[in-house]
């Protein structure tokens, strides 16, 4: 496929349990965001890598949240013993630069996160 | 799929008409102010961009104005289509780093036939 692919579309979760949350980047992309959104809100930005460097997560709320991309290609976000707080939708995006010029990020459907 | 946008400000038009919308922004260190598109139950599509450094920038159908004496981007939709009713966000990245998103606040274009 040519665009970013997310899985899986829909999680639902009880209280306490670990998610993980796939993206399949646009290949040859270097740039790889998360986001997450919460309904009727814009996404905030959660983590950023170029390639399979981590070089920003400013954005994970907790250290329940773990991302990573080991091979510089396929992500996963990983939450750990969930609380509704983290009921959102999960939005990648890919980019083929870090350039700021570069600012068309290719965004994947989502995953929608519901925590019971 | 979900609905983005159940508690943003919604701007209804007429098919045909054209529409404005409006963003304010608070960081004046912004490189680049873009604007995304996003339906329901997909992620945000780019539209648009402009560099700080200009103030209007025209692509196919759609007009960005940036501001930045009172902090205000605008995107402006010509000739509406029921195709154009989605969730809107502008976006900016702050200079001096990499090419990361901070979005603004969404409005919700209902195009009505």
């Amino acid at each position: 496929g040519a665009g970013v692919s997310q899985s899986p579309r829909y999680k639902v979760a009880k209280r306490g349990q670990d998610v993980a949350l796939r993206c399949d980047p646009i290949s040859g992309h270097v740039s790889l965001f998360w986001y997450q959104q919460a309904l009727g809100q814009g996404p905030e930005f959660l983590t950023y890598f170029q390639n399979e460097a981590q070089l920003d997560k400013s954005g994970l709320p907790s250290d329940r949240f773990f991302a990573e991309r080991p091979e510089g290609s396929v992500s996963t976000l990983k939450i750990q013993r969930t609380q509704q707080e983290d009921s959102a939708v999960y939005l990648c995006a890919s980019s083929r630069t870090r350039e700021p010029s570069d600012n068309e990020q290719f965004f994947g459907p989502g995953t929608r996160l519901t925590v019971l | 799929g979900e609905s983005v946008g159940l508690h943003l400000p919604t701007l209804s038009v007429q098919e045909g008409d054209n529409s404005i919308i409006n963003c304010a922004y608070s960081n004046s260190a912004s490189d680049y102010f873009i604007w995304y598109k996003q339906e329901s139950g997909k992620g945000p599509q780019f539209i648009i961009d402009i560099r700080s450094n200009m103030d209007k920038r025209q692509g196919q159908r759609v007009t960005v104005l940036l501001n930045k004496t009172v902090k205000h981007l605008s995107l402006q939709i010509a000739a509406t289509q029921p195709g154009d009713s989605a969730v809107y966000f502008c976006a900016e990245i702050i200079s001096g780093g990499y090419n990361k998103l901070i979005f603004g606040a969404g409005t919700r274009l209902a195009v009505h036939p």
